[in-house]
């Protein structure tokens, strides 16, 4: 089945302990991208990787890091988490100027 | 600065009317206008899309009015049924960057 994974979907952590999200499709999409969602600002763009080794910042990259060394993973990295990155985080791929394909989202909470 | 507005922020519409989703955009290089449709505890789903050459796409009780003089486009759900309750996003790319700039949603629920 053609999908868009995440892990965890739920987490519950505390100030400044780095977490990895990790994200991983079975498409053989090029593009990927990191999503937050909070009430009333709709989905805002994190970081997005065209391919393989490339990446580049979205709208609200601060505090975040993300990787692409190989074409399905595109692991989001908070290395010290702060209570404002508590938000629902969604990835998604994709082909270039095409349609993106959302994973099922990951919740965090930033104590 | 939001590339994309869009309302309204929620719609209550009952069963067998129609919905209507608005959104306005500023950036002229925007050349792909998709809706997407989310449930609760689901991710946004595509729904329907639109490029500028057409004024509107229909597909099954979905279709999408596309102004572009006016910069705007909408989403327009006939005959709405429960199950259509949802959030909606429109988003708007240009060419093939693929960075989808989101509207700021609309929860819509379709009542008995």
């Amino acid at each position: 089945e053609a999908q868009v994974t995440q892990n965890p979907r739920y987490l519950i952590t505390v100030t400044g302990k780095k977490l990895t999200v990790t994200c991983s499709q079975n498409m053989n999409h090029e593009y990927m991208s990191w999503y937050r969602q909070d009430p009333g600002l709709g989905l805002r763009q994190i970081y997005y990787s065209m391919n393989v080794e490339v990446t580049d910042k979205g709208d609200v990259p601060e505090g975040y890091k993300v990787s692409r060394k190989e074409k399905r993973n595109f692991p989001l990295i908070l290395e010290s988490p702060s209570p404002n990155q508590t938000s629902l985080y969604f990835c998604a791929s994709g082909k270039a100027g095409g349609t993106q394909y959302f994973g099922p989202g990951t919740r965090l909470t930033v104590l | 600065q939001q590339q994309v507005k869009q309302s309204p922020q929620s719609l209550i519409v009952q069963k067998g009317g129609i919905s209507i989703i608005n959104c306005a955009y500023e950036n002229t290089a925007f050349d792909y206008f998709p809706w997407y449709q989310q449930f609760p505890g689901k991710g946004p789903a595509l729904l329907i899309a639109i490029r500028p050459d057409v004024s509107e796409k229909k597909e099954g009780r979905f279709t999408i009015s596309f102004n572009k003089s006016a910069k705007q486009f909408s989403l327009h759900i006939m005959d709405s049924q429960p199950g259509d309750s949802a959030t909606y996003f429109c988003a708007a790319t240009a060419g093939t960057a693929s960075k989808l700039t989101f509207g700021t949603g609309t929860r819509l629920q379709v009542t008995l």
